[in-house]
């Protein structure tokens, strides 16, 4: 089944402590990104990649950071998280170039607090 | 930049009945894509429409249809026959075209509305 796969679903954590979100896919996609959701302000891009070795920051990029060393993995990445990165997280990834009507396919989210 | 905003943070509809949920949008762009997400309570990102600016015709799936208005920079998302399952978090969104070499495809979200159908 094509998917996008986020692990974990679910985080709770301590100010300051690392951690690594995980986003997958399995569909050969070159472009991934991900996608932050706060009530009442939508979905906010943090960092995309459009290929391997290649990520750009989006609108919302501070205090996050992405590596894309395998195709089908785009990690996200809190060195130091803080309680205002507590938020729903989303990873994306579509065939890239504007290919397959520029459909993206997100993966379930990742639900994030930061105590 | 681009701007979507929707103006109906939420909305009722009875079962089988028929909404139409706004949303306006701002760009200097001629061309680009317009898409209907849904968001059901597991949080899933669902696509429902994609609507191509240079299309006049407006987009159709099953029961939902949108009204795409590109001098008012308009796309309503129509849903005809409403069902308990049409109960989510709707989000409109806007993407700028994307050069076949590559580049960012941000989706540009708007706060979305929430829908619920009663039975």
């Amino acid at each position: 089944e094509a998917q996008v796969t986020q692990n974990p679903r679910y985080l709770i954590t301590v100010t300051g402590k690392k951690l690594t979100v995980t986003c997958s896919q399995n569909m050969n996609h070159e472009y991934m990104s991900w996608y932050r959701q706060d009530p009442g302000l939508g979905l906010r891009q943090i960092y995309y990649s459009m290929n391997v070795e290649v990520t750009d920051k989006g609108d919302v990029p501070e205090g996050y950071k992405v590596s894309r060393k395998e195709k089908r993995n785009f990690p996200l990445i809190l060195e130091s998280p803080s309680p205002n990165q507590t938020s729903l997280y989303f990873c994306a990834s579509s065939l890239g170039g504007g290919r397959a009507k520029n459909i993206q396919y997100f993966g379930a989210g990742t639900r994030l607090s930061v105590l | 930049a681009q701007t979507v905003t929707q103006s109906q943070p939420e909305m009722s509809v009875q079962e089988a009945e028929t909404v139409t949920l706004s949303c306006t949008y701002d760009t200097s762009e001629n061309n680009y894509y317009l898409f209907w997400y849904k968001q059901p309570p597991s949080r899933q990102m669902i696509l429902v429409i994609r609507q191509e600016a240079y299309k006049q015709q407006n987009a159709t799936e099953n029961r939902f249809s949108v009204n795409f208005q590109k001098a008012a920079k308009s796309f309503s998302l129509k849903i005809s026959d409403s069902q308990l399952g049409d109960t989510a978090m709707y989000f409109c969104a806007f993407m700028k075209p994307v050069r076949s070499q590559g580049g960012s495809e941000k989706l540009v979200f708007g706060k979305g509305t929430k829908l619920t159908v009663n039975p």
